[in-house]
């Protein structure tokens, strides 16, 4: 079915980045698009950026455009979300997704921790 | 953008049926939605699309058949046959939202179902 396993969370001050990284495994990671979905502690799911096949098209949640940029290197079957300008509120478990043809996420990671705090 | 809203919690007992809903905005009628459980402390996993006809595509990998959908109107439900303690979890619906170059993605609020 496929496999995809989140990296690169941990605690960051306010105004800080980080760089998550997603590897993917077990499907041809060329032929679909992926994303990055994200719950804040105790709280329901976020959309927060996808990018398509060969990467030239990205859309992102308003809250955080600008400052977060999804890419992937295909050679490599790896996702990635630069994170920059981090606030308070991206505190929050980041999951990578694969994105099926029908445009629903039907591969999950196990997320990783963000945690933006002083 | 649609909007999906969803009841916070429900309860079943073991063995019985319940059926979740999530409700499109006004507007959305012909939408489809994505249902995803959340057991405890796991990352979610897709369990079906649906749309006014019922399910869309195939369901989500090792999805038993006591899980199916519906769809009428503006609601979107997801069904649970002999509940199971495994079913206990967190139910999200998700759509998809595109115009010209524009697209996002929105999920409901979620439902907690705890067995009983």
């Amino acid at each position: 079915e496929g496999q995809v396993a989140e990296s690169g969370g941990g605690l960051v001050q306010p105004g800080g980045a980080l760089r998550l990284s997603c590897a993917a495994s077990e499907f041809s990671f060329t032929t679909y698009e992926m994303a990055w979905v994200r719950q804040a502690p105790g709280k329901g799911l976020e959309w927060v950026a996808t990018i398509n096949r060969d990467g030239s098209e990205k859309h992102y949640v308003d809250s955080v455009k600008g400052r977060f940029f999804i890419s992937r290197d295909n050679a490599k079957t790896s996702l990635y979300v630069q994170m920059n300008s981090l606030r308070v509120e991206d505190t929050a478990t980041y999951y990578c997704t694969r994105v099926n043809f029908g445009g629903a996420f039907d591969i999950w990671g196990q997320g990783t921790m963000v945690t933006v705090s002083s | 953008q649609p909007v999906l809203t969803q009841p916070p919690s429900t309860s079943a007992s073991l063995g019985a049926s319940v059926t979740l809903t999530c409700t499109l905005s006004s507007g959305f009628d012909f939408y489809k939605v994505d249902w995803y459980q959340q057991r405890p402390g796991k990352g979610p996993r897709f369990v079906m699309r649906v749309g006014t006809g019922g399910i869309v595509g195939a369901k989500g990998d090792g999805i038993p058949d006591r899980f199916s959908v519906s769809g009428s109107g503006l609601n979107r439900l997801l069904t649970i046959n002999n509940i199971q303690e495994e079913d206990e979890s967190d139910y999200y619906c998700g759509a998809d939202h595109g115009t010209g170059s524009n697209f996002v993605w929105v999920f409901g609020g979620g439902t907690r179902l705890t067995v009983l």
